[in-house]
């Protein structure tokens, strides 16, 4: 299957600094992207919808100025943590589908953020 | 009518035995039903998939059965294996839509 690669897989930070979090689509192109958070031994909360070349369309109850999303090529999405505090530790994962009538979505292998 | 609900949230089964999970779900404009399994600390990865317009799909060991008067799909686990222990989930779209997951299910296996 398609790959979806995730960088960094790890990343601390202190409280009141911005984390950038990259999902690139490897081996084809992903005119959408999406990103997921996803807490402990729960289940993945969308967050946004991201479009190339144009502003991210996020779910109910995500602040968009606080995870700002830029898709500016058809392989590259990015999720700015901005002012990150603690409660915005969690696990970040992106997905990304080649389109076409299949609908298959392939993951990342998900961001770990820690916030101290 | 966005949600999917999974049960149980947690199984545990012995080596050998059959591995059952079960998703309902309620937007009738859903067309695409695939299920993850997900490893501590990883992305989930799709295991297998199925529209509405067949009842059942097997890939080796997993098959999936859908009933679509009832609005419910499962997945089956054959010979369920310890390397099997793992989180999965199922989710639901529309094509080209939002990927909505259930709760999810813990499954362990035991030697």
């Amino acid at each position: 299957g398609a790959v979806v690669s995730q960088h960094p897989s790890r990343v601390i930070c202190k409280s009141g600094t911005s984390v950038k979090i990259e999902c690139r689509s490897l081996d084809f192109q992903a005119t959408t992207m999406f990103w997921y958070r996803q807490f402990p031994k729960k289940s993945l909360m969308l967050m946004a919808t991201s479009n190339e070349g144009s502003k991210a369309t996020y779910e109910q109850g995500v602040e968009k100025d606080k995870f700002l999303i830029n898709h500016a090529s058809l392989t590259l999405s990015t999720l700015t943590v901005t002012s990150a505090h603690p409660e915005d530790s969690s696990f970040y994962i992106c997905s990304a589908g080649q389109g076409g009538d299949t609908g298959e979505l392939f993951f990342g292998e998900g961001s770990r953020l820690t916030v101290l | 009518q966005q949600q999917v609900k999974q049960s149980p949230q947690s199984l545990i089964v012995q080596k050998g035995g059959i591995s059952i999970i079960n998703c309902a779900y309620e937007n009738t404009a859903f067309d695409y039903f695939p299920w993850y399994q997900q490893f501590p600390g990883k992305g989930p990865a799709l295991l297998i998939a199925i529209r509405p317009d067949v009842s059942e799909k097997k890939e080796g060991r997993f098959t999936i059965s859908f009933n679509k008067s009832a609005k419910q799909f499962s997945l089956h686990i054959m010979d369920s294996q310890p390397g099997d222990s793992a989180t999965y989930f199922c989710a639901a779209s529309s094509l080209g839509g939002k990927l909505i997951f259930g709760q999810g299910t813990e499954l362990s296996v035991k030697p």
